[in-house]
């Protein structure tokens, strides 16, 4: 089974927008983080915002969200008020395991419409 | 505080050369992680290392790619004899122990050209 979901492979969302990214992500762990990275065109990985399993508020930094829904097993990305510069993709993760594995999904293509 | 470092961030070999990608982490990472990406994908974990450990190589073919995290010096993934299928962009990313808050960084990628 994979443990990280990202059934969106591209998504559309006009500037100024806001616009909801999904992931579900499958474990037994009690203990674990989520995490989600921003590759733009150049290529580099970039944080962007983290959630660990006992957390109780949703994370957030700036204008990224992190809707987190454990019964769900879902770590929605929410990015409000879209720039053209947040067209990039963006790969959610989670980080588990006695080894603290690291493990992605295969990433959403976010393109903001002017 | 340097972030990850890796060298070098271009490489073109011929088929059946061999490629040494190397990854230094951040100051006082302990944890090394390798990643593929071939073109329009996503990452694909390859390998995770402590320092003088391999951790977790279950994302490694199972053939001529190998990785090591010495005591001293940066960690090398070398890939032998390659072929046309290996040209990717090879991630390489650190993380200090523990769980709790800890992301990993990644450095900015060594892109292969296999021709």
């Amino acid at each position: 089974a994979q443990k990280i979901t990202q059934t969106q492979p591209g998504m559309f969302v006009q500037e100024k927008e806001a616009v909801t990214l999904d992931c579900t992500y499958d474990t037994s762990d009690q203990s674990y983080g989520l995490f989600w990275y921003k590759q733009p065109s150049s290529g580099e990985m970039i944080f962007l915002i983290y959630q660990g399993s006992y957390d109780e508020q949703n994370a957030t930094e700036g204008r990224y969200s992190l809707n987190f829904q454990k019964a769900r097993k879902s770590a929605n990305l929410v990015i409000s008020a879209s720039q053209l510069g947040d067209s990039a993709m963006y790969f959610c993760a989670m980080r588990e395991g006695p080894g603290n594995q690291f493990y992605f999904g295969t990433g959403t293509s976010l393109t903001v419409i002017p | 505080n340097a972030g990850v470092m890796q060298n070098p961030r271009h490489l073109v070999r011929r088929r059946g050369q061999e490629a040494r990608l190397r990854c230094s982490p951040m100051k006082g990472h302990s944890h090394v992680y390798w990643y593929r990406q071939l073109p329009e994908e996503g990452l694909k974990f390859m390998v995770y290392l402590q320092k003088e450990n391999i951790i977790d190589e279950s994302g490694m073919p199972k053939e001529r790619f190998s990785a090591e995290f010495p005591k001293e010096g940066p960690s090398i993934l070398r890939i032998q004899q390659v072929v046309r299928g290996d040209s990717a962009a090879y991630f390489c990313a650190s993380s200090p122990p523990g769980l709790s808050g800890n992301t990993i960084y990644f450095g900015e990628g060594s892109w292969l050209t296999v021709v």
